[in-house]
């Protein structure tokens, strides 16, 4: 089973800021996704990243896969209050694995 | 289709109730999912179904106990729970493939008293 490294695990921010979160593996990944989870819902897809450097956007948000597949991070450029909930970096390597999870809170 | 619902929304048991949760797809895949997931921590895989057939039971204690009817549905039936499984049950669902990427259901928030 891989291993994921997520970070931080609990981020606080105001309105408007920017931030990054991070997931790592000691081994190469496959394919790396993100998900959000809002309270009470199941986590919902965000992104598939699978190519070494690849970098996808959706709106606010950038996500990036390392050069060597290791490594991904997720920047949320001028957060809102709506982005809000629980980020999950998940590896599949036979079954999905995730990472524990950013609890991101963005107050008005 | 790329809805995966669950029934119910809230389910409170006590430890000697037998009670059933209920997940459908129909997106067509063939490979759907229980995970159990605590408070503010993430989702822990507890069994895997791959054509309708058990091909991973993550060392679940006997008490949940799984099924697949057929391709859309997917049953976790419980029994003689402990307070500790209360918990959001999530369901699963995904085509085959490297990539594996899963769709998820609302869930069910379990308590048991």
């Amino acid at each position: 089973t891989q291993l994921l490294e997520q970070s931080p695990q609990f981020l606080s921010i105001q309105e408007g800021e920017n931030l990054t979160v991070y997931c790592n593996s000691s081994s190469v990944f496959s394919s790396l996704q993100w998900y959000r989870q809002e309270p009470g819902e199941g986590p919902v897809l965000l992104v598939t990243v699978v190519t070494g450097g690849e970098v996808k956007k959706l709106k606010r948000l950038t996500f990036q896969f390392g050069d060597a597949r290791k490594d991904s991070s997720l920047h949320i450029t001028a957060a809102q209050p709506g982005d809000t909930g629980l980020y999950l970096c998940g590896s599949s390597y036979g079954k999905l694995t995730f990472g524990q999870g950013t609890i991101l809170t963005v107050h008005p | 289709d790329t809805e995966v619902t669950q029934t119910p929304k809230h389910l409170v048991m006590g430890m000697t109730n037998k009670k059933s949760l209920k997940c459908e797809q129909h997106m067509g895949h063939r490979a759907m999912y229980w995970y159990k997931q605590k408070a503010k921590k993430p989702p822990e895989l507890m069994f895997v179904y791959s054509y309708e057939k058990l091909s991973i039971n993550e060392s679940v204690p006997s008490r949940f106990s799984p099924e697949c009817p057929n391709s859309s549905l997917l049953n976790l039936h419980l029994h003689a729970l402990q307070p500790e499984d209360s918990a959001l049950y999530l369901c699963a669902s995904s085509t085959f493939g490297i990539i594996n990427e899963q769709f998820f259901g609302p869930g069910t928030r379990l308590t048991v008293l």
